[in-house]
C-alpha cells in the first residue's frame, strides 16, 4: 500500500505569493515524516523532517510543515515564495512494518512565475 | 570531498558496452542505495545495502549489476543496456540505528545516463 500521496503534480504560484504543497500518508505508518527538494540537475536534499514533539517543523529557505495526525497529513507551505524555489519536491515516510527504507511520493513541480 | 558523490556526471553509452557508475559516501552511513529517476516517473528504488550486504533488490533487470565493497563505495555495473534505462541515477546514503526509522538519507548528484 502507498505511505504517500502528493496532491498535485505540479503547482504554479506568483512570487511573493503563499506556496502549499500537499502531502498525506497511511495511517499506518510510523509517525516519521520528510520533505525532500530537488533542485534542476541535482540530488534530492532535505527539507525538514518530523521525528516526535512539535508538531509544527521548521526546515531550511523558510520552508516549514504541519504534522496533523487527525487529517493524517503533512502539507508544506511557505509565506512567500521566490523565483528560486522553484524545484520538485517530494513527500517520504518509512512503510508500515518499520522498514529504514522510506517510500516515496510522486513528486510535485512547483512553479514559480515572476 | 564531502556528503555523497557519484562518478561520472554524464555517461552515454550503446546497448553493447559495459559500464560502471560509482558512488563515495563520506558520512559514516552504514546504509547505502541505488535509485532510478525517469521523466514523468515516481523515485524508483534499485537496490539498498546495510553494512554491505544487500537487502532489497526491487526486480531489478539483471543487466544492472550493483557491488558494495563496503560501506563507503558503491557500484553500479550495467551491461547490454535498453535506451529505456536512459535516466538519472541516484545514489543515497543513510545511517541506520537501532529500527533505523527516522533517518534522512543523503543523496549524490546523480549520474544522468543516456543509452543509444
Amino acid at each position: 500500500a502507498q505511505s504517500v500521496t502528493q496532491l498535485g503534480s505540479h503547482v504554479s504560484v506568483s512570487e511573493g505569493a503563499l506556496v502549499l504543497l500537499r502531502c498525506n500518508y497511511s495511517s499506518s505508518v510510523p509517525p516519521y515524516l520528510f520533505w525532500y527538494v530537488q533542485y534542476p540537475n541535482q540530488g534530492l536534499q532535505l527539507l525538514l523532517k518530523y521525528t516526535t514533539g512539535a508538531t509544527l517543523v521548521k526546515g531550511i529557505n523558510g520552508f516549514e510543515a504541519e504534522f496533523k495526525k487527525s487529517e493524517t497529513s503533512f502539507h508544506l507551505t511557505k509565506p512567500s515564495a521566490h523565483m528560486s524555489d522553484a524545484a520538485e519536491y517530494f513527500c517520504a515516510a518509512p512503510p508500515a512494518g518499520g522498514s529504514y527504507i522510506p517510500t516515496f511520493g510522486r513528486g510535485t513541480s512547483l512553479i514559480v512565475h515572476p | 570531498e564531502t556528503g555523497v558523490t557519484q562518478t561520472p556526471r554524464h555517461l552515454v553509452m550503446g546497448m553493447t558496452n559495459k559500464k560502471s557508475l560509482k558512488c563515495e559516501q563520506h558520512l559514516g552511513h552504514n546504509a547505502m542505495y541505488w535509485y532510478k529517476q525517469s521523466a514523468k516517473k515516481p523515485l524508483e528504488l534499485m537496490f539498498v545495502y546495510n553494512f554491505k550486504e544487500q537487502t532489497e533488490n526491487n526486480s531489478v533487470p539483471s543487466r544492472f549489476s550493483p557491488e558494495c565493497p563496503n560501506s563507503s563505495h558503491l557500484f553500479l555495473h550495467l551491461h547490454t543496456l535498453q535506451p529505456e534505462d536512459s535516466a538519472l541515477y541516484l545514489c543515497a546514503s543513510s545511517l541506520v540505528t537501532s529500527g533505523g526509522v527516522g533517518d534522512e538519507q543523503f543523496f549524490g548528484p546523480g549520474t544522468r545516463l543516456t543509452v543509444l
